[in-house]
């Protein structure tokens, strides 16, 4: 069974950086891409950026242009999204998504993770 | 970049009854889109992809359709466990998600 397991919550200030971390098994690891998408309290779902954890390259939204860089950790297979320069805006729920697909291409998500919520406080 | 537009915002239906959710895109995303169910506190659970192929454990109540532009999810005789927050998503380019239509008794 595919698994996605996020780091627990975080509360963090104005101005600084959070960093979400997802684990997933060798297979998902190295056949999957993985997104990221948050959800803001009330809110709809805003993709932010996708991995190939298996060759580590990213792309994101232009939106995060600046503030969002994911990394992953080959010994453990997780995937990390870390964004900087946190604005109370950003207080959300962050969810790792993977996709059946081993390329960076736009696709739809077939397993989530549990959410990690996120506060920004000023 | 296309948007995504669903209606209506909220549904009110009884158990038992038929639901219809609609999904329109701002250009033409062929047949790449997906739906999802999401529940309060919980991960969205893909229900359709490509339109009309349901995901994978998912009651044959849950009818995907459209292509293109309009796109229509029905679920045919709601059960209650079928009361959450549905949200289209196209995938033809940058994932791009609706706004979302909550379900309601």
């Amino acid at each position: 069974q595919v698994q996605l397991v996020q780091s627990g919550a975080e509360v963090k200030k104005a101005g600084s950086s959070v960093k979400v971390s997802c684990k997933t098994s060798e297979d998902i690891f190295s056949t999957s891409t993985i997104s990221w998408v948050r959800q803001a309290p009330g809110q709809g779902l805003e993709w932010m950026g996708v991995i190939i954890p298996a060759v580590g390259a990213a792309t994101h939204a232009p939106k995060f242009d600046g503030r969002v860089t994911m990394t992953t950790d080959e010994s453990s297979f997780t995937i990390y999204m870390e964004l900087s320069y946190l604005r109370s805006e950003d207080t959300a729920v962050y969810f790792c998504a993977r996709a059946d697909t081993s390329m960076a291409v736009p696709y739809y998500f077939d397993y989530w993770g549990q959410g990690t919520l996120v506060t920004v406080s000023s | 970049e296309t948007v995504m537009t669903q209606s209506p915002a909220t549904l009110s239906v009884s158990p038992g009854e038929r639901a219809t959710l609609s999904c329109r895109a701002s250009q033409s995303v062929n047949d790449k889109l997906a739906w999802y169910q999401q529940k309060p506190g919980q991960a969205p659970r893909l229900l359709i992809y490509g339109a009309s192929t349901r995901a994978t454990g998912i009651p044959a109540r849950f009818r995907g359709s459209g292509s293109g532009t309009e796109f229509t999810l029905t679920i045919s005789s709601l059960q209650s466990e079928d009361f959450a927050v549905y949200y289209c998503q196209q995938y033809n380019d940058w994932p791009f998600f609706g706004g979302g239509t909550k379900v309601e008794i």
